[in-house]
């Protein structure tokens, strides 16, 4: 069945590093995917998606690419900050039956120290 | 402000004694689920919604009822609540289903069952 694997983390980091968070997918046809952001005590919000292939999504200045040849839909930003410390999951839709269904990955712990 | 409203934040119940969780959102979204999110599992979906009064199981429906009889509110019942029950529970809404529009979740509610 589609499924999506995350780096493990958690990630730590000193404020304005390079992030990459990695995410690769298994999925028939050809999905939609997500990036959603949890920061503490709070739900999961939405951060970008990417419908199609070689689409890329972007917002707070987070990108990721949706890679067909490699199934994969890595989370990167230049810069980060201490705000951005939280939980990022990685999500595709899957095609399979009438469930507009989300496909989550584990999550992976970003902390960002000053 | 458009948001999904969770009630209660915090609750810690007995085994066997009933309870439900309400849900309601306001932006006249006709697609609302139920998740729970537990470490190491993720995220998983427990009953979902497509509108009013049509209801489906999750992926973990079983000690779990839902009921959708307005757009608004999507209620979470744990007839007969068990420990394994404890969890962070959300809900979440989406215009007309998550593959496209992405969710918008609500804060959560973390429920212990002793």
């Amino acid at each position: 069945g589609d499924s999506v694997t995350q780096m493990e983390g958690p990630v730590t980091l000193s404020e304005e590093a390079f992030l990459t968070i990695n995410c690769t997918y298994t999925a028939t046809g050809y999905p939609s995917l997500f990036w959603y952001v949890q920061y503490p005590g709070e739900g999961l919000q939405l951060l970008l998606k990417a419908t199609k292939a070689d689409d890329k999504g972007s917002n707070k200045g987070f990108e990721a690419t949706y890679r067909k040849e490699t199934t994969s839909f890595h989370l990167e930003k230049g810069s980060v900050q201490v705000s951005d410390s939280a939980v990022y999951f990685c999500a595709l839709h899957s095609n399979a039956g009438n469930n507009r269904k989300l496909i989550w990955g584990l999550g992976t712990s970003l902390a960002v120290n000053p | 402000e458009a948001q999904v409203t969770q009630n209660p934040r915090y609750l810690i119940t007995v085994t066997g004694k009933k309870l439900t969780v309400t849900c309601s959102q306001n932006m006249n979204h006709e697609y609302m689920s139920w998740y729970r999110q537990d470490p190491g599992l993720g995220l998983r979906q427990i009953y979902y919604s497509m509108n009013v009064e049509v209801t489906d199981k999750g992926d973990v429906p079983e000690g779990y009822k839902v009921s959708r009889k307005e757009k608004r509110n999507f209620p979470l019942i744990l007839e007969s609540p068990s420990p394994n029950q404890t969890s962070l529970y959300f809900c979440a809404s989406s215009l007309r289903g998550p593959n496209i529009y992405g969710y918008t979740f609500g804060s959560g509610t973390r429920l212990t069952v002793v």
